[in-house]
């Protein structure tokens, strides 16, 4: 099956810095990636979608200049946490949709701390 | 905008009897998808079942089922013959441009 790797799987950062999340479809191109934050014993909400060659479309709420999204390729879509604070602490989930449009595949998440 | 409620926070069933999940949704859209993911500890996502709308019958895997009334925007999900590694949030979900989630529903399931 599809599958969709998301690197790192866990990152520890002082405050202040630029943590970099990856994700990759391995097996399929993904025209459309959505990215995910999720709190302990929460849902998961959605950022971002991420369309390759195209700006990302945030949700209401989200900082744009915060949460760099960049899908350069229909395989890789990146995250970028700028200026890294302690209230960024979180697990963040990828998701990539084939082009089908139809079928929809989850990374295996990034648990983000910030010291 | 799409919402997903689910009413359940928590849920318990004794192994190998079945328990259902309720979820709800609110479109104003005719063609979407719905999903029920399960998130074990891991934290991976699992998809569970995947429901087209304008499919009347009801989508089953294997344990699995699920009763969607689409007039009454309700999307249950029944398993049957619960197992211990059953135990999990789940997750409801409502796919037509993007993927909203409900708040999800922990299910326990004691021997």
């Amino acid at each position: 099956g599809a599958v969709v790797s998301q690197h790192p799987s866990r990152v520890i950062c002082k405050s202040g810095t630029s943590v970099k999340i990856e994700c990759r479809s391995l097996d399929f191109q993904a025209t459309t990636m959505f990215w995910y934050r999720q709190f302990p014993k929460k849902s998961l909400m959605l950022m971002a979608t991420s369309n390759e060659g195209s700006k990302a479309t945030y949700e209401q709420g989200v900082e744009k200049d915060k949460f760099l999204i960049n899908h350069a390729s229909l395989t890789l879509s990146t995250l970028t946490v700028t200026s890294a604070h302690p209230e960024d602490s979180s697990f963040y989930i990828c998701s990539a949709l084939d082009r089908g449009g139809e079928k929809l595949f989850f990374g295996s998440g990034t648990q983000l701390s910030v010291l | 905008a799409q919402t997903v409620t689910q009413s359940q926070p928590e849920m318990s069933v004794q192994e190998a009897e079945t328990v259902t999940l309720s979820c709800t949704y609110d479109t104003s859209e005719s063609d979407y998808y719905l999903f029920w993911y399960k998130q074990p500890p891991s934290r991976q996502m699992i998809l569970v079942i995947r429901q087209e709308a304008y499919k009347q019958q009801n989508a089953t895997e294997n344990r699995f089922s699920v009763n969607f009334q689409k007039a009454a925007k309700s999307f249950s999900l029944k398993i049957s013959d619960s197992q211990l590694g059953d135990a999990a949030m789940y997750f409801c979900a409502y796919h037509r441009q993007a993927l909203n989630f409900g708040k999800g529903t922990s299910l326990l399931v004691t021997p």
